[in-house]
């Protein structure tokens, strides 16, 4: 069973450009969310999305945006980048059910110069 | 509202106990915990819910208290392998406002 894919791994922007990153959960998940970690502010949460609906959302400017697909795979889109959206940023899926929890995708490391 | 973590960082030889800490202001509805290593993604350990169901690992087990307002971890001679960042993650409701805490750095020394 593949387990949650981030695309690309590695990416590196020039302030001021936006960036889509692309996250494909596990087979039957259809809950993603979306997690920006830095070392010094730990996984801070962006949204979630549930069959294609922002079921909720963090503490971020508009320029963090994301949708969801009817297949549950998910972009996340940032706009007018700054330097301070450096970080690694995590996409997790989870099953419908109390029992579960997140699994994590490897992530994706952006870096704006 | 983020949960709390304790300790921020603790430091075991191989074979020690630790416990960690998670609290919240108002009642939970889930508790998760997970692992991360230096470079890797955040592993999933275990979860617990309010009505008392938990499910875990062999040497890693976890418990509510306190109105279910506070979790423990509890890890058990521990391994060199248990190294890492141990957050724990909240919910009040299913599916809903689910925060990670800062996370609690544990080191296991031989």
């Amino acid at each position: 069973k593949a387990g949650v894919t981030q695309t690309p791994r590695y990416l590196i922007k020039t302030r001021g450009q936006q960036v889509t990153l692309s996250c494909s959960p596990i087979s039957g998940h259809r809950s993603v969310s979306w997690y920006q970690q830095t070392p010094g502010q730990g996984l801070q949460f962006l949204f979630e999305y549930f069959s294609e609906t922002q079921r909720n959302k963090g503490n971020f400017p508009g320029r963090f945006s994301g949708r969801q697909f009817s297949n549950s795979r998910s972009e996340m889109n940032v706009s007018t980048l700054e330097l301070g959206d450096s970080a690694l940023y995590l996409c997790a899926s989870r099953i419908q059910g109390d029992n579960y929890g997140y699994t994590f995708g490897s992530g994706t490391r952006l870096t704006v110069v | 509202q983020q949960p709390v973590q304790s300790p921020q960082a603790v430091i075991l030889r191989e074979g020690e106990d630790a416990v960690i800490n998670c609290s919240s202001s108002k009642a939970l509805y889930s508790v998760h915990w997970y692992r991360q290593k230096h470079g890797e993604a955040p592993v999933f350990l275990m979860i617990l819910l309010k009505g008392g169901e938990q499910k875990g690992h062999e040497k890693i087990s976890a418990s509510f208290k306190k109105k279910k307002q506070q979790s423990s971890l509890y890890l058990t001679a521990s391994q060199l392998s248990y190294s890492g960042t141990y957050f724990c993650g909240t919910e009040n409701n299913y599916g809903q406002n689910f925060v990670f805490g800062p996370g609690t750095r544990l080191s296991v020394l031989p």
